[in-house]
């Protein structure tokens, strides 16, 4: 039973343009939502979250949108460059608790 | 600051032989995953310590699988013995805990990457 789930596995953008990565979860009891990328033969570095209090999260490039009504987030990048080009994955956790649960991620990449 | 270290990155053994894959921390980070990443899937917790306590091993398979943290520091997963289905990348991950910042982020080694052949 997946509980996070990121129905894209790979996704292409041209550089200079928006990449919308997209995730659904299950569980109405998460309340906190991250994202993180992963280049190869790296671990998973963390790039933005969101508390389920806000419904947008914005860190230079990134933008993070939550609809709780829908149990829908999506990671926005702008404007998309070459460096982007990795696995996104999206993950999400309970209140008070550490474990989080990981989507399958998504691989986006930017052609220059 | 130094990030979290792994070693071996690679690994390759066969089938019922042992394998130990070894983590050492952020220092002062007294949390410390373990994860199994399988081929196109997300990270799956295995074991998450707190300190030298293992305190949710629900997800190790503790048939064949250990793990222990010595004083709190590194750490050490151990699979005895190792089947074909244990094909994946093993990662390392800890986690400070900082007044006012979730517990939740994590810092993930580069991680082992184990082949049983």
């Amino acid at each position: 039973d997946q509980q996070v789930k990121q129905n894209s596995p790979s996704l292409s953008v041209q550089e200079g343009r928006i990449s919308i990565l997209n995730c659904d979860y299950t569980n109405s009891m998460f309340d906190y939502f991250l994202w993180y990328k992963k280049y190869p033969a790296e671990g998973p570095t963390f790039l933005i979250s969101i508390s389920s209090i806000k419904d947008k999260n914005e860190d230079g490039r990134f933008t993070v949108f939550l609809n709780k009504s829908a149990k829908h987030l999506s990671l926005h990048i702008v404007p998309s460059q070459p460096g982007d080009s990795a696995v996104y994955f999206c993950a999400a956790s309970k209140p008070s608790y550490d474990k989080v649960i990981f989507g399958p991620g998504t691989s986006l990449s930017v052609i220059p | 600051e130094a990030g979290v270290v792994q070693s071996p990155r690679y690994k390759i053994i066969e089938k019922k032989q042992p394998v130990a894959f070894w983590c050492n921390p952020i220092s002062g980070h007294n949390t410390l995953y373990w994860y199994r990443q399988n081929l196109g899937q997300g990270p799956e917790l295995l074991i998450r310590y707190e300190n030298e306590e293992a305190v949710d091993d629900s997800q190790l398979p503790k048939d064949r699988f250990s793990a222990e943290r010595l004083k709190g520091v590194d750490s050490t997963l151990k699979i005895q013995p190792a089947e074909l289905g244990d094909s994946a990348v093993y990662l390392c991950a800890s986690s400070p805990l900082l007044p006012g910042r979730p517990k939740n982020i994590q810092y993930f080694g580069a991680g082992t990457r184990l082949s049983v052949l």
